[in-house]
C-alpha cells in the first residue's frame, strides 16, 4: 500500500523558519518526481514546488522562490520542503503529493503549517 | 501564468443524474513531448485530494468508470454519469505542461 506521511508541521512566527518532512513507502520513491501542495484554510489548492526523480531539478512558485528549497533523500524515500522567512500569507495546509511520471497519483494526509505571532 | 477556468462553481444534483464540469485553460496544454497534462482531481470533505483523471483522459487506479474526461489544447471536460453519494466534494482541474502548475478554483458538487 503506497503510503505519504507528511510531519513537521505545527505554529511558527513570522520571519522563522520550518522543515516539513514527507516520508513515502510502499512505491519505487526514487523513480518519480515529488511536489508540494499547499492549501489555506477554506481555500483551493496551490502548487509550491516540485523535484526531479534523481533532484537534479527543482521549480517553484514565485511567492516562495529563495525562501523555500525542496529536496529528497531517495535512500531515505523521503521528501522535504525547507521554509524560511515564512509569513502569514504561508499559512496552509502542506501537502506531499507524487510528480513526473505519476502526476498527483498519491497524496498524504496533510500537515497544518500557522504562522502567527 | 496559466489560468485555469472552471465552471461551473457549484452544482446541486441528485443522485443518479449525470453532470459536466467544464475546465478552461489560458493556454495549450500541449506539452512538447505531444502529451497534454490536463487532470482532474476530487478532494472530498475533510480529505486529502484523490485523482480521477490523468493526462485528460486516463482513469486513475481504483476511479469508477462513471468518470470520464474528454478535451484537448485548452477546453476540458469532466463527466460524471450516475452520481452517487461518495461523489460529492469539490473538483479541481490541474495542469502540469507549463510552470508554476496551475489549478482550477474548484467545482463544488453537492446534492439537491
Amino acid at each position: 500500500e503506497v503510503q505519504l506521511v507528511e510531519s513537521g508541521g505545527g505554529l511558527v512566527q513570522p520571519g522563522r523558519s520550518m522543515k516539513l518532512s514527507c516520508a513515502a513507502s510502499g512505491f519505487t520513491f526514487s523513480n518519480y518526481g515529488m511536489a508540494w501542495v499547499r492549501q489555506a484554510p477554506t481555500k483551493g489548492l496551490e502548487w509550491v514546488a516540485t523535484i526531479s526523480y534523481d533532484g537534479s531539478s527543482t521549480y517553484y512558485r514565485d511567492s516562495v522562490k529563495g525562501r523555500f528549497t525542496i529536496s529528497r533523500d531517495n535512500a531515505k524515500s523521503t521528501l522535504y520542503l525547507q521554509m524560511n522567512s515564512l509569513r502569514s500569507e504561508d499559512t496552509a495546509t502542506y501537502y506531499c503529493t507524487s510528480g513526473q511520471l505519476r502526476w498527483f497519483a498519491y497524496w498524504g494526509q496533510g500537515t497544518l503549517v500557522t504562522v502567527s505571532s | 501564468d496559466v489560468v485555469m477556468t472552471q465552471t461551473p462553481p457549484s452544482l446541486s444534483v441528485a443522485i443518479g443524474q449525470s453532470v459536466s464540469i467544464s475546465c478552461k485553460s489560458s493556454q495549450s496544454l500541449v506539452y512538447s513531448d505531444g502529451k497534454t497534462y490536463l487532470h482532474w482531481l476530487l478532494q472530498s470533505p475533510g480529505r486529502s485530494p484523490k485523482r480521477l483523471i490523468y493526462q485528460v483522459s486516463n482513469l486513475g487506479s481504483g476511479v469508477p468508470d462513471r468518470f470520464s474526461g474528454t478535451g484537448s489544447q485548452k477546453d476540458f471536460t469532466l463527466k460524471i454519469s450516475r452520481v452517487e453519494a461518495e461523489d460529492l466534494g469539490v473538483y479541481y482541474c490541474a495542469q502540469t505542461t507549463h510552470f508554476p502548475n496551475t489549478f482550477g478554483a474548484g467545482t463544488k458538487l453537492e446534492l439537491k
